[in-house]
């Protein structure tokens, strides 16, 4: 049972333009949303996050919008750079409970900003 | 850096064997967390741990166990290891169990099982 999914294996965008990564999920009791990049050989690391009370979020060339009656998130980044080439993991968290903490991650989306 | 640590990066082994991989959490991480991730998978939960207790657990197989030490250093021990456990392990560490505290991933161990 996939609880958060990114329908998008692949991206591609020119530099300079937007690039919009979406994410849906099927949890309603998610409600904190992140956001996490990943390049090669690397770890993941945290990028963005929203609370639920909250449908937008911002940080620098980085929005994320929450959608909850539609349990749809999605990432802007504008504008984008050839840096921001990497794998996109969106993540949810459902407060309360034993899995407190714990995060329930997407397939991920490879973006690749050309020059 | 993230300042997790983990060991070793690589490991190949031979299926019917047993591995122990080691992770240390950035200074003053309280919780750390185990995932893994399979050939063009997501990032699965398996098991976490709060200041060496074992707070959740997802889809871990039973002949996988882990555990927290004093130290607050984890390790995640495979036995009977099958083909199909060849994947990126991460660990990863929070300060605490609050959402809005970022998971903190290490580089990974990759798993080869031959």
């Amino acid at each position: 049972d996939q609880q958060v999914k990114q329908n998008s294996p692949s991206l591609s965008v020119q530099e300079g333009r937007i690039s919009i990564l979406n994410c849906d999920y099927t949890n309603s009791m998610f409600d904190y949303f992140l956001w996490y990049k990943k390049y090669p050989a690397e770890g993941p690391t945290f990028l963005i996050s929203i609370s639920s009370i909250k449908d937008k979020n911002e940080d620098g060339r980085f929005t994320v919008f929450l959608n909850k009656s539609a349990k749809h998130l999605s990432l802007h980044i504008v504008p984008s750079q050839p840096g921001d080439s990497a794998v996109y993991f969106c993540a949810a968290s459902a407060q309360g409970g034993t899995s407190y903490g714990k995060l329930t991650f997407g397939q991920g989306t490879i973006l690749t900003v050309h020059p | 850096d993230s300042g997790v640590t983990q060991t070793p990066k690589h490991l190949i082994t031979a299926t019917g064997q047993r591995v122990t991989l080691r992770c240390s959490p950035r200074s003053g991480d309280l919780s750390v967390y185990w995932y893994q991730q399979s050939l063009d998978q997501g990032l699965q939960f398996l098991i976490q741990y709060y200041n060496g207790e074992e707070r959740a657990k997802g889809n871990i197989l039973e002949r996988f166990s882990a555990q927290q030490f004093p130290d607050l250093h984890s390790e995640l021990n495979l036995s009977s290891l099958e083909l199909g456990d060849s994947a990126l392990y991460f660990c990863a560490s929070s300060v605490d169990l609050i959402p809005s505290s970022p998971l903190h991933f290490g580089n990974g161990t990759r798993l080869t099982v031959t």
